[in-house]
């Protein structure tokens, strides 16, 4: 049930971009996007609620794909401050809003 | 700060001994939940708490693992018998009551040896 990504890692030289993809083998009806740098916490980045949603946050910007079961999140002209592991999330169901975190994507940005 | 407070930050125990970890959350969010991650991994849910009820705990939360919620303000985690597989990244996240997004602590890295 944990949604899988890919890539698993990606390294970037600054401004270049990249996309990170988010695939549920079971019904998304939501995605949160976080980043986690090593030893911190992860921090929310968006949450994209309806099929064909797109949200952006600074130069990172998210699509959600409902029928096909994905997201994407793409990075542009990327920073070295975007180095970190970006996690998916999918809503496990229920009141309790808890989140079945996806396999993870390391991105490292180089000068 | 109004983050997300875990402490400590870091617990080194000896294998069979009892640890507790302790949450505090943003003060006006009464959803409370304690995630744990292993290197590599994302976060796996353990536990929820919606103010000081404890309404779902995963199949991982073994019977040695407890949670609490007192009063529904803090929240801690002890953990009883502590084994080699219980190394990890022990997360506490809330949310308010109206939205979804979590917003996480730094952390507690226990390390069984």
């Amino acid at each position: 049930q944990q949604p899988v990504q890919s890539p698993q890692a990606v390294i970037l030289r600054e401004g270049e971009d990249a996309v990170i993809n988010c695939s549920s083998s079971k019904a998304l009806y939501s995605v949160h996007w976080y980043r986690q740098k090593h030893g911190e916490a992860p921090v929310f980045l968006m949450i994209l609620l309806k099929g064909g949603e797109q949200k952006g946050h600074e130069k990172i910007s998210a699509s959600f794909n409902e029928k096909k079961q994905q997201s994407s999140l793409y990075l542009t002209a990327s920073q070295l401050s975007y180095s970190g592991t970006y996690f998916c999330g999918k809503e496990g169901g229920g009141a309790t809003n808890k989140l079945i975190f996806g396999t993870g994507t390391l991105l490292a940005v180089q000068p | 700060d109004t983050g997300v407070s875990q402490n400590p930050r870091h617990k080194i125990t000896k294998r069979g001994q009892n640890v507790t970890f302790r949450c505090d959350p943003i003060s006006e969010h009464n959803r409370l939940y304690w995630y744990r991650q292993t290197l590599g991994q994302g976060p796996e849910f353990l536990t929820y708490f919606q103010n000081e009820a404890q309404l779902e705990k995963s199949r991982l939360l073994s019977d040695r693992f407890s949670a609490e919620r007192p009063k529904g303000s803090f929240s801690t985690l002890e953990i009883q018998r502590t084994e080699q597989g219980d190394s990890a990244m022990y997360l506490c996240a809330s949310s308010p009551s109206l939205g979804r997004q979590a917003f996480f602590g730094q952390g507690t890295r226990l390390t069984v040896v």
